[in-house]
């Protein structure tokens, strides 16, 4: 399975400004997919990150707060923007393949706190 | 609509004795499911899918589309599966939808 390495592992950020998070993958993959796990909940998935096309973002999640880059296929960022204690989570990338065994890999996390 | 739900928060158990962490999907086409875990300061993991039956650290999970159920189960539980763990349903997009997970417990 890929292998993902995530930063920043932990922030403290101040109300008002944006954090970036970065995915880095150690092979190709098409589907890159970020989620959110507030705490004491699930994931929820923000948006799907595809190489050469605009993010697709799930209901309630939109561009300008989470806006997100996917360069090329091992490389994706999120953004958390205009920050509020709301946005406090923990934020992981996934990947995936196209193949039907396949269940998906996870970075380790940001871990996100606004103040 | 799309849902997975697990009912149990918590489940504690004592060493040795029987595991069972349910999981119930809906879904209307044919499902994709997985079980991932979580242990203390590590990442999410899978741990089983459905389509390999296939029994990983003594855990197994049979789908069972008539009781529309992906439950979890181990006959001997042991310490070291105490760990948060998530049922999840992959999607003809190949998202993953969560449910909200139990932690599991095993006391000595």
């Amino acid at each position: 399975s890929a292998v993902i390495s995530q930063k920043p592992s932990r922030d403290i950020c101040q109300r008002g400004t944006s954090l970036t998070i970065q995915c880095q993958v150690d092979s190709q993959v098409t589907m890159m997919f970020w989620y959110r796990q507030q705490p004491g909940q699930s994931l929820t998935l923000i948006a799907t990150a595809n190489q050469g096309s605009e993010a697709t973002y799930e209901s309630g999640f939109v561009i300008d707060k989470f806006p997100i880059s996917r360069p090329n296929l091992t490389f994706s960022t999120l953004t958390v923007s205009n920050m509020s204690p709301e946005d406090s989570s923990i934020y992981l990338c996934s990947v995936n393949r196209d193949t039907e065994m396949y269940g998906g890999t996870f970075g380790s996390g940001t871990r996100l706190t606004v103040v | 609509a799309q849902r997975v739900t697990q009912p149990e928060k918590l489940l504690s158990v004592f060493k040795g004795a029987p595991v069972e962490l349910k999981c119930n999907y809906s879904y209307s086409g044919s499902p994709e499911l997985f079980w991932y875990v979580q242990y203390s300061r590590q990442r999410l993991q899978l741990l089983l899918r459905h389509i390999s039956r296939e029994s990983i650290k003594g855990f197994t999970a049979d789908l069972n589309k008539g009781e529309t159920s992906f439950h979890l189960k181990k006959p001997f539980a042991q310490e070291e599966d105490s760990a948060m763990y998530y049922c999840a349903l992959r999607d003809s997009s190949y998202k993953l939808i969560f449910g909200s997970g139990t932690r599991l417990l095993v006391r000595p």
